[in-house]
């Protein structure tokens, strides 16, 4: 079974400044995909970023990029230039790419505060 | 479209009793997802459709959980007997099928409190 870790429960960024957010994963499969969700305080879980496992060119979104590092199990997120409306939970998400096998396992996720 | 909507977003209701949940994917989107988040901790699989078919159940979906999805449309997601482990927020999303990365679009979520 694959398995999602986010070990730092929270992180602070002052505004403008640029964070990252690590995440590592465990999987005995070859070809997978891996997420990063926002969640803000009661609002809903939004994609902010996506990596496809057998692309070597890390995924960057506007400010939003990630570091991907297939042999160390490691998929990180760094928020450039960062905004107040970045404060969110972050949540790091792994989904197989076996059809049949479609559902997303998370990790327990990341509260980032945003200094003004 | 505004995007997979979720009723009622909030549920009180005490130990014993039934609740059911609704979810309205994207209209075009074939395949639907239920998902469990507690408090502070990520959301986690419960079970998925791809049109009316229940492709995948987790051992978390015991079997006082049912949910379906009749005509391949809307969802239901039913708990019976609730007990004050259920209260969570119960999530929903969607995604289309085929080649490719199907990102999972989320709705907003029924929070659900057992007395």
């Amino acid at each position: 079974a694959q398995t999602v870790t986010q070990s730092q429960p929270e992180m602070s960024v002052q505004e403008a400044e640029t964070v990252t957010l690590s995440c590592t994963y465990d999987t005995s499969e070859s070809d997978y995909y891996l997420f990063w969700y926002k969640q803000p305080p009661s609002r809903q879980m939004i994609l902010v970023i996506r990596q496809e496992a057998y692309k070597q060119q890390n995924a960057t979104e506007n400010r939003f990029s990630v570091n991907f590092q297939k042999a160390a199990k490691s998929f990180s997120l760094k928020i450039s230039d960062s905004q107040l409306g970045d404060a969110a939970m972050y949540f790091c998400a792994y989904r197989s790419h076996h059809g049949a096998n479609s559902k997303l396992t998370f990790g327990k996720g990341i509260t980032l505060s945003v200094r003004p | 479209d505004t995007g997979v909507s979720q009723n009622p977003r909030h549920k009180i209701t005490k130990r014993g009793q039934n609740v059911t949940f609704r979810c309205d994917p994207i209209s075009e989107h074939n395949r639907l997802y239920w998902y469990r988040q507690t408090l502070g901790q990520g959301p986690e699989f419960l079970t998925y459709f791809q049109n009316e078919a229940q492709l995948e159940k987790s051992r978390l979906l015991s079997d006082r959980f049912s949910a379906e999805r009749p005509k391949g449309s809307f969802s239901t997601l039913e708990i019976q007997r609730t007990e004050q482990g259920d209260s969570a927020m119960y999530l929903c999303a969607s995604s289309p099928s085929g080649i490719g990365v199907e990102t999972q679009y989320f709705g907003p979520g029924t929070r659900l409190l057992v007395l």
